[in-house]
């Protein structure tokens, strides 16, 4: 079952917060976040496991709410660099995962 | 360390017409991965190998599409007869293997069907 991602899109002026919400009808195992650039492959971000933990590295962090199965991408202080499109891959135990449609990221200076 | 490789980068055929993809997981990886993404989508699974074995080709459309994974290493993606609707990329990606590791995509395959 595919996730849902909010919002489809978003546009950010360089210094600005972002946040992106991925959601799951079904009981999920892991989270996984991957940013994908135009024209290039997708980069793994980070992963959060069953267990409510938040993860992060430099400005970008993310948790999980395993009671809502909903897990949100937070973006601070957002750089010219963070430009692209962000996925939510969402795993049941045993399963592959389901990725969602994608978030499309735009930071202006 | 290497990346995953996929060749070729890019690929116009006639429809009817067969092509197949190559893939070279990152070394170690057990795990790998073909998935389609279409414009503006996110990717979605062909086909999951673990080592040798296919463990999840439920949607490989089995009719024109076929893999292999020889020796535990290298991959390949093969479409015969290829239709307009097939054109995408395809990408592959490789992981360690076991439920919730990280998986690194290769640069994809763009395929371009006429």
């Amino acid at each position: 079952q595919q996730p849902v991602q909010s919002p489809q899109a978003v546009i950010l002026r360089e210094g600005e917060d972002a946040v992106i919400n991925c959601s799951s009808s079904k009981a999920l195992y892991s989270v996984h976040w991957y940013r994908q650039k135009h024209g290039e492959a997708p980069v793994f971000l980070m992963i959060l496991l069953k267990g409510g933990e938040q993860k992060g590295h430099d400005k970008i962090s993310a948790s999980f709410n395993e009671k809502k199965q909903q897990s949100s991408l937070y973006l601070t202080a957002s750089q010219l660099s963070y430009s692209g499109t962000y996925f939510c891959g969402t795993e049941m135990l045993g399963y592959a995962l389901n990725f969602g449609k994608g978030t499309s990221l735009l930071v202006t200076p | 360390e290497a990346g995953v490789v996929q060749s070729p980068r890019y690929k116009i055929i006639e429809k009817k017409q067969p092509v197949a993809f190559w893939c070279n997981p990152i070394s170690g990886h057990n795990t790998l991965y073909w998935y389609l993404q279409n414009l503006g989508q996110g990717p979605e699974l062909l086909i999951r190998y673990e080592n040798e074995e296919a463990v999840d080709d439920s949607q490989l459309p089995k009719d024109r599409f076929s893999a292999e994974r020889l020796k535990g290493v290298d991959s390949t993606l093969k479409i015969q007869p290829a239709e307009l609707g097939d054109s995408a990329v395809y990408l592959c990606a490789s992981s360690l293997g076991g439920t919730g590791g990280e998986q690194y995509f290769g640069p994809g395959t763009r395929l371009t069907v006429t």
